[in-house]
């Protein structure tokens, strides 16, 4: 069955300091995996997609790294700030036949604080 | 380069009654999807829509049905509305033929059913 385990489910921490985030799959045939980062009541915003083939990305202050054999990956935040506060969905996308599947975590929520 | 584009983005309707929301796609993009956010949980997909046919869906009722236009934007019905059908609900767009695949999501709408 094809599914996407985030964790943890919430997460608090202080400004400045950094935070990892999880993200385990199931998916297979793997095409790609992607982190959003969703502000309350707004719709997801993409931060970084990574296929098979790369192990990190980074966009800023967030990095996001991906072992396509354990089928893990991890979102990094460095030196977090207030605005970082949302949640963060891990989606992972398959392809059957041409079909595209999109498996989405449930996602973690941060929550910065002053 | 417009994103994607979702209306109303509030609305209350009561039990019974029946909704239709409305999304434009990213400009260039051809493919709708549709999702169903209920507070505090991840995204969960309802119908995807390409060459204005229903191509995949998800886990949900007849009640819910779309359509799709020749300009690629879409529309969501949803029938009978139950007390559980209030949630935020996003659409987001892509392009079929794409290597990345890339989900835009617009802001959604937060549908309240009383």
């Amino acid at each position: 069955k094809n599914q996407v385990e985030q964790s943890p489910q919430s997460l608090i921490i202080l400004e400045g300091k950094n935070c990892t985030l999880q993200c385990n799959y199931t998916v297979s045939p793997f095409s790609n995996l992607r982190w959003y980062k969703q502000d309350t009541g707004r719709g997801p915003v993409s931060l970084t997609i990574m296929t098979f083939s790369e192990n990190t990305k980074s966009n800023g202050r967030y990095t996001a790294t991906l072992d396509a054999d354990t089928k893990q990956s991890s979102l990094h935040i460095t030196a977090s700030q207030l605005s970082d506060s949302a949640s963060y969905i891990c989606v992972v996308s398959g392809t059957t036949s041409g079909t595209y599947k999109y498996i989405f975590g449930t996602g973690t929520r941060l929550k910065v604080l002053a | 380069d417009a994103g994607v584009t979702q209306s109303p983005t509030h609305l209350i309707k009561t039990r019974g009654q029946q909704v239709t929301l409305r999304c434009s796609p990213k400009s260039g993009h051809d493919t709708v999807s549709w999702y169903q956010q209920a507070l505090g949980q991840g995204p969960q997909f309802i119908f995807q829509y390409y060459e204005e046919e229903e191509r995949q869906r998800g886990n949900f009722p007849d009640r819910f049905s779309g359509h799709q236009f020749p300009n690629y934007s879409s529309e969501l019905n949803v029938n009978a509305l139950l007390l559980g059908d209030s949630a935020l609900y996003l659409c987001a767009s892509s392009l079929r033929v794409s290597g990345a695949n890339v989900l835009t999501f617009g802001a959604g709408s937060r549908l309240t059913v009383l």
